[in-house]
């Protein structure tokens, strides 16, 4: 019945591995985001993608890439692992860009 | 360019209290969300609003357009209500600018 889950909850890898985070939602949205949020607790978008179409594209490295399979997953791959990536990722998705979200519970990212 | 401004970064109160939270922008919206940041790091949307004034429970949010304008104000706070509170603004062309978001801390 989770309306945005995330896979896996955690994640401890080395520096320069490539690692996948997986979402689902069962809410029937076009919508649908990801998010990092530092050690600071600042949360800044990455992407979003409306009918897996990509909308929003911040500056994130080009290691992190967003692959959108069907409206109802957004995945994240990300190739070349950095300390720097170490943070909390959140996918969330909305109805329409702009509307309510709906986050997932955050996937614990640790690069050692 | 657009921000948006969050007000206090930090904010402590007593069981009780009227709480309010500011956010202001500059660039005209289409939409203004409050999102709760749980201790344990969970993000629950509380409202999304155009215009006017909202009310769930205890929590009231409220948006002043010509103003740039928005308050989070929680009525006879409880220590549960203690969390990140974060406003979103966003824009009529799907972009999403975040505030910092404020701490808040309710003590019994």
């Amino acid at each position: 019945d989770t309306a945005v889950s995330q896979t896996p909850k955690y994640l401890v890898t080395q520096m320069g591995n490539d690692k996948s985070i997986k979402c689902e939602q069962n809410l029937g949205h076009d919508t649908m985001y990801w998010y990092k949020q530092d050690s600071k607790k600042f949360l800044k978008i990455m992407f979003s993608y409306n009918n897996k179409e990509l909308i929003i594209n911040e500056t994130v490295p080009n290691r992190f890439s967003p692959k959108s399979p069907d409206k109802a997953h957004l995945n994240l791959h990300i190739n070349s692992l950095e300390l720097g990536d170490s943070a909390v990722y959140f996918c969330a998705s909305s109805q329409m860009p702009v509307n309510e979200q709906f986050f997932g519970p955050g996937t614990r990212l640790t690069v050692l | 360019k657009n921000e948006v401004e969050q007000s206090p970064q930090n904010l402590t109160a007593q069981e009780g209290e009227f709480i309010t939270i500011n956010c202001s922008y500059s660039v005209g919206i289409s939409a203004l969300h409050w999102l709760q940041q749980h201790p344990g790091g969970g993000i629950v949307s509380l409202f999304m609003l155009s215009s006017g004034k909202k009310k769930h429970g205890r929590l009231i949010a409220t948006i002043n357009i010509q103003e740039k304008h928005s308050s989070l104000h929680i009525t006879a706070s409880h220590p549960r209500d203690s969390a990140v509170y974060i406003c979103v603004y966003g824009g009529s062309q799907g972009n999403l600018i975040f505030g910092k978001g404020t701490k808040l801390s309710v003590k019994p």
